[in-house]
């Protein structure tokens, strides 16, 4: 029972392309991220969404658009690839600090590893 | 903004002791955290204190807190090969629930 999965695991597209990666958790978590791991292994986060509703979106380039449909799905679509768009991108989820008082951290998915070329 | 400073590399023996230091700059952080990630794996949660709280100790895992020097280590007792891994400290952004990260620490262990 994988609680954050992510897909794909690999992704190797052209640039200029568009593509999709789909996380899901089933932990019934609130809230909803995406982060960013360049290959000097730097995580940055770039969004984050509560209840399905935007909560951060860091310095990231329109060309990155999440979509979350409910509060279990947060997916990202990213037009135009460029090959500085290669990383791994990690999504994870969390209950809600603001309800709960309490934030026991994230829970990670594996990743998806972009290579734009 | 926030920013979470680590040393980049450590290598160890087994059986050592090994300790990760973590520098962060947030004063107004709750709850300070760290992930381990092992090659080509997403980051798991190892633990977390409380920023009342000065230690924890779990297992071989023991985290020291000094809010007054914003300064977080974790120690691993009796160090394996199999906690070979990038370790990551982490603080929480209570305002947005949102973790800053530091840029990871490489721990090694040799035989």
């Amino acid at each position: 029972d994988t609680a954050v999965s992510q897909t794909p695991k690999y992704l190797v597209t052209q640039m200029g392309n568009d593509k999709s990666i789909k996380c899901e958790q089933n932990l019934g978590h609130d809230t909803m991220y995406w982060y960013k791991q360049d290959s000097k292994k730097f995580l940055k986060i770039m969004f984050s969404y509560n209840n399905k509703e935007l909560i951060i979106n860091e310095t990231v380039p329109n060309r990155f658009s999440p979509k979350s449909p409910d509060k279990a799905h947060l997916n990202l679509h990213i037009n135009s690839l460029e090959l500085g768009d290669s990383a791994v991108y990690f999504c994870a989820s969390s209950p809600s600090f603001r309800y709960t008082g309490y934030f026991y951290g994230y829970t990670f998915g594996s990743g998806t590893r972009l290579t734009v070329v | 903004g926030e920013d979470v400073e680590q040393s980049l590399f450590l290598s160890v023996r087994e059986g050592d002791s090994s300790v990760i230091n973590c520098t962060y700059t947030d004063s107004s952080s709750t709850y300070l955290y760290w992930y381990k990630q092992e090659p080509g794996a997403g980051l798991q949660l190892l633990t977390y204190i409380f920023s009342n709280m000065d230690m924890k100790q779990d297992q071989r895992l023991t985290v020291l807190l000094n809010k007054k020097d914003k300064h977080l280590s974790l120690r691993i007792a009796d160090t394996q090969t199999g906690d070979s891994a990038i370790y990551f400290c982490a603080d929480l952004n209570s305002g947005y629930s949102t973790l800053t990260f530091g840029k990871g620490t490489m721990l090694l262990v040799s035989p």
